[in-house]
């Protein structure tokens, strides 16, 4: 079965830093880019970041260029988004999910979908 | 930056034909994705590439691709399609993703 599972949410202060882990399993990870999109309370969805399969191409929303890196390792079947200069309008559930298909064509649609770590930025 | 644009709400009774549309001025050159996502839960993917089903989306849920416009149609809708509707897609340069606001599918 093919699962992804967020960790390392929670609360941090503005001006702060957070990264999330996202670990996949039940599918080639190395084969698939995988995205990040987030999601603030009562709102609807925001796509924040890609990053191929390979780690050669990254590709970032303008709301967040600059203060979050996408990465990846693939040996541990693990994704990363490491947040920095957090803003209160950052609060939000990010979801990693991953791509439909394989090549940069499938960058942009998402089959599964892990459950959603919440951030909270406040002080 | 790039937008695409759809209706807030769409209300339909129960057996009757529900349309979402999506506009985007890349829409032409870009595929669009349709995600369905009730309370509480994460999004589910429901058409890809414009107007490919999932394994596992029933056969009533169905994409469509006009110019700048992408429309979802879920035939003889039922209670349990209530939900969020939004679609996905890219800019013309294919460097950056982008969702619609979303629409909310009311079942009468």
């Amino acid at each position: 079965e093919v699962q992804l599972l967020e960790s390392g949410g929670g609360l941090v202060q503005p001006g702060g830093s957070l990264r999330l882990s996202c670990a996949a399993s039940g599918f080639t990870f190395s084969s698939y880019a995988m995205t990040w999109v987030r999601q603030a309370p009562g709102k609807g969805l925001e796509w924040v970041s890609v990053i191929s399969g390979s780690d050669e191409n990254t590709y970032y929303a303008d709301s967040v260029k600059g203060r979050f890196t996408i990465s990846r390792d693939n040996s541990k079947n693990t994704l990363f988004l490491q947040m920095n200069s957090l803003r209160a309008d950052d609060t939000a559930v990010y979801y990693c999910a991953k791509v439909w298909g394989r090549g940069r064509a499938s960058y942009y649609g998402m089959d599964v979908w892990g459950q959603g770590a919440t951030v909270t930025v406040s002080s | 930056s790039y937008e695409l644009t759809q209706p807030p709400s769409v209300s339909v009774s129960p057996g009757q034909t529900a349309r979402i549309t999506c506009s985007g001025d890349a829409l032409p050159k870009q595929y669009a994705y349709w995600y369905q996502q009730k309370p509480g839960q994460a999004p589910v993917l429901v058409i890809y590439t414009d107007n490919m089903r999932p394994s596992g989306i029933p056969e009533r849920f169905s994409g469509s691709s006009s110019g700048t416009t992408v429309t979802l149609t879920i035939s003889g809708v039922q209670a349990e399609d209530e939900a969020d509707y939004y679609c996905q897609s890219a800019d013309t340069s294919g460097t950056q993703g982008v969702f619609g606001g979303g629409t909310k599918l009311t079942v009468l």
